[in-house]
């Protein structure tokens, strides 16, 4: 099952920042948290990852909880292009050199003109 | 670009007819995997690879079998495809990193059973 809960569906204006948030409160020390989205009919995209530190790259931001029980996903100027399905992803480990993600329902992201 | 081929992208079968689906990569990645996505559903997990080593997941149906006869391509062969096997297949590539490791999707093969 999924380590992560997060809304159904969100609306965002287009240009105004977006803010995904997820609940991962049983995530362990060592557990990162990934950030998915996949646009209708197309393989899903890697956006950004993180342990602990808030992160940043030229998609969006990732700011954990200082407890790390819960992250928000930012992307900063919505267009209709980032119209999608989210997910929030804790990356189970096998234990050897090798990752598993389990996804969960994810979040609809619907930018409006 | 480096990237994760899928061919065909639209495939159709007839019930109970074999099919097999192609995946390669040109990343020189060392895990490759098959995740199956029903219509309105997460992605799920049905094997990987990482190198020559198979990795199968426990509620995948003996039904799907995968190949790697190489680093760069990957196979999806379904034996006898029956209606619920209808959706889209992706295949996804990484590195195999202990600690942070990021797959790389390709665009899916959207199968049809008929």
């Amino acid at each position: 099952d999924a380590k992560t809960t997060q809304p159904t569906s969100m609306d965002c204006a287009e240009g105004r920042a977006a803010n995904l948030p997820c609940n991962h409160s049983t995530i362990s020390g060592n557990e990162y948290v990934y950030w998915y989205r996949q646009i209708h009919s197309q393989g899903p995209q890697y956006i950004i990852h993180g342990l602990k530190n808030n992160e940043t790259n030229e998609m969006a931001s990732l700011i954990i909880t200082e407890d790390r029980k819960s992250s928000t996903l930012i992307l900063p100027h919505a267009t209709l292009r980032d119209t999608a399905v989210y997910y929030c992803i804790v990356r189970v480990g096998y234990g050897g050199a090798t990752n598993k993600l389990i996804f969960g329902t994810g979040t609809l992201l619907a930018v409006q003109p | 670009d480096a990237m994760v081929i899928q061919n065909p992208r639209y495939q159709v079968t007839q019930f109970g007819k074999p099919v097999t689906l192609s995946c390669s990569q040109t990343l020189n990645h060392n895990v490759m995997y098959w995740y199956q996505q029903k219509s309105s559903q997460a992605p799920k997990l049905l094997f990987h690879y990482y190198d020559k080593d198979f990795n199968n997941e426990a509620d995948t149906p003996d039904n799907f079998q995968s190949r790697r006869p190489n680093t760069s391509f990957c196979f999806l062969d379904i034996r006898s495809p029956g209606l619920g096997d209808a959706a889209m297949y992706l295949c996804a590539t990484s590195r195999g990193q202990v600690d942070t490791d990021t797959q790389y999707f390709g665009p899916g093969t959207r199968l049809t059973v008929l």
